[in-house]
């Protein structure tokens, strides 16, 4: 089966820190995409970075990065100077390329930024 | 781009009551995917439309579960003979064959939360 494991439930980080989340997954496919998405309280999912699972160059988007590790199956996101509005729940993803390209989720990590 | 949008919002329902939903997609999107997502669980799909064309059903798609997209257009997701057990967060998402970032990328609405009581 194919699944994703959000390993952290909660993190908390303090302002202008730096947090990981972690997620690991199960695919025995070779060309796949793999997403972080964040989900605000009552507000809806928005993408937050995205890698491409044939690209060894991990992705980065501003103040978040990602260290992918392909062998491990492994996906963790990387927020830098955290910020009050990246208060979420942030849900890792991957699809698989040819056919629907439906996403797998995570049961997702809820985020607390502390002032 | 007005983005991904769904209505109702809010739907409260008794059990056994029949429930429509809405999803209008961005407009040059020809896949749209529903999603179902409970409390504390991350979303589960359920189908996918390329244009009008429903080309893929989750086993969670029971036989009260009915979704179409006329012309290739919004679609719509009906829940017949609703059970409390169908109470979960309805999200619609969006994407095209674009390029670079956008490439394949799922964009979200803001879901359709429904109560059944």
């Amino acid at each position: 089966a194919q699944t994703v494991t959000q390993s952290q439930p909660e993190m908390s980080v303090q302002e202008a820190e730096t947090v990981t989340l972690s997620c690991t997954y199960d695919t025995s496919e070779s060309d796949y995409y793999l997403f972080w998405y964040k989900q605000p309280p009552s507000r809806q999912m928005i993408l937050v970075i995205r890698q491409e699972a044939y690209k060894q160059q991990n992705a980065t988007e501003n103040r978040f990065s990602v260290n992918f590790q392909k062998a491990a199956k492994s996906f963790s996101l990387k927020i830098s100077d955290s910020q009050l509005g990246d208060a979420a729940m942030y849900f890792c993803a991957y699809n698989v390329q040819g056919g629907s390209e439906k996403l797998v989720f995570g049961k997702g990590t809820k985020l607390t930024v502390n002032p | 781009d007005t983005g991904v949008s769904q209505n109702p919002r809010h739907k409260i329902t008794k059990r056994g009551q029949n429930v429509t939903f809405r999803c209008d997609p961005i407009s040059e999107h020809n896949r749209l995917y529903w999603y179902r997502q409970t409390l504390g669980q991350g979303p589960e799909f359920l189908t996918y439309f390329q244009n009008e064309a429903q080309l893929e059903k989750s086993r969670l798609l029971s036989d009260r579960f009915s979704a179409e997209r006329p012309k290739g257009s919004f679609s719509t997701l009906e829940i017949q003979r609703t059970e409390q057990g169908d109470s979960a967060m309805y999200l619609c998402a969006s994407s095209s064959r674009g390029t670079g970032r956008t490439r394949e990328t799922q964009y979200f609405g803001p879901g359709t939360r429904l109560l059944v009581l």
